[in-house]
């Protein structure tokens, strides 16, 4: 398996407040992506970066930053989190082709 | 943008039968192809790729996708099922000129029944 962590696994919290999830790897890998995970949706991209303090948006980014100030870590946050945004957020990398993903991080806004 | 289609959302199927997952994108670009496999509270696993070459691929798993550029389809078979093919299955593309951008269809659920 890919080393690509996500942190925290599981995270509760209310609406209004900010939040920052973490993805951690260890392949030394250029690309790095944010998607959510929601049923009948599928995965979509929130955020991707292509190397340190290179990012783009994706299909849906508002409402989220990122920032890679490191090429191990890419953190997204919730500005101001709202319930709309519980879903399942997974980090995914990739140095040419392929992606692979990490194990997810299920987020509940109430 | 893609438009990745996967018809099925939910597949029931006995076990030892043959199944097979149907997917189909939208561009007639060059693509990248995919088949990605999630089990219930786990990350995403890679099943296969279609890169270019054959337009048979095989997978982990005894899977295998046919790539069919006119229909524009990557379907996923497998001939004979196991309980432990049970779970949620993604078809994703990606474009020769967006590089790693991927698109994802909206998974198919297998269920496998003893």
């Amino acid at each position: 398996d890919a080393g690509i962590t996500q942190s925290p696994r599981h995270k509760v919290t209310e609406t209004g407040t900010p939040v920052t999830l973490r993805c951690h790897q260890t392949e030394n890998h250029r690309y790095m992506y944010w998607y959510r995970q929601d049923p009948g949706h599928g995965l979509r991209l929130i955020h991707y970066s292509y190397g340190v303090k290179d990012t783009d948006k994706g299909e849906v980014s508002d409402g989220y930053s990122v920032s890679r100030s490191k090429t191990e870590d890419f953190l997204l946050t919730l500005e101001s989190a709202t319930s709309s945004q519980t879903s399942v957020y997974f980090c995914a990398i990739s140095e040419s082709i392929e992606q692979y993903f990490g194990p997810g991080t299920r987020l509940t806004v109430t | 943008a893609q438009s990745v289609t996967q018809l099925d959302s939910q597949v029931p199927v006995f076990e030892e039968a043959p199944v097979e997952l149907r997917c189909n994108y939208s561009s007639s670009v060059s693509v990248y192809l995919f088949w990605y496999v999630q089990y219930p509270n786990q990350g995403l696993q890679l099943l296969l790729k279609y890169l270019s070459g054959s337009t048979l691929v095989k997978g982990i798993n005894g899977f295998e996708a046919e790539f069919n550029k006119s229909q524009t389809s990557f379907h996923l078979r497998k001939p004979s099922v196991h309980i432990s093919d049970t779970a949620e299955y993604f078809c994703a593309v990606s474009e020769f000129r967006t590089g790693n951008q991927f698109y994802f269809g909206t998974g198919t659920s297998l269920t496998v029944i003893p």
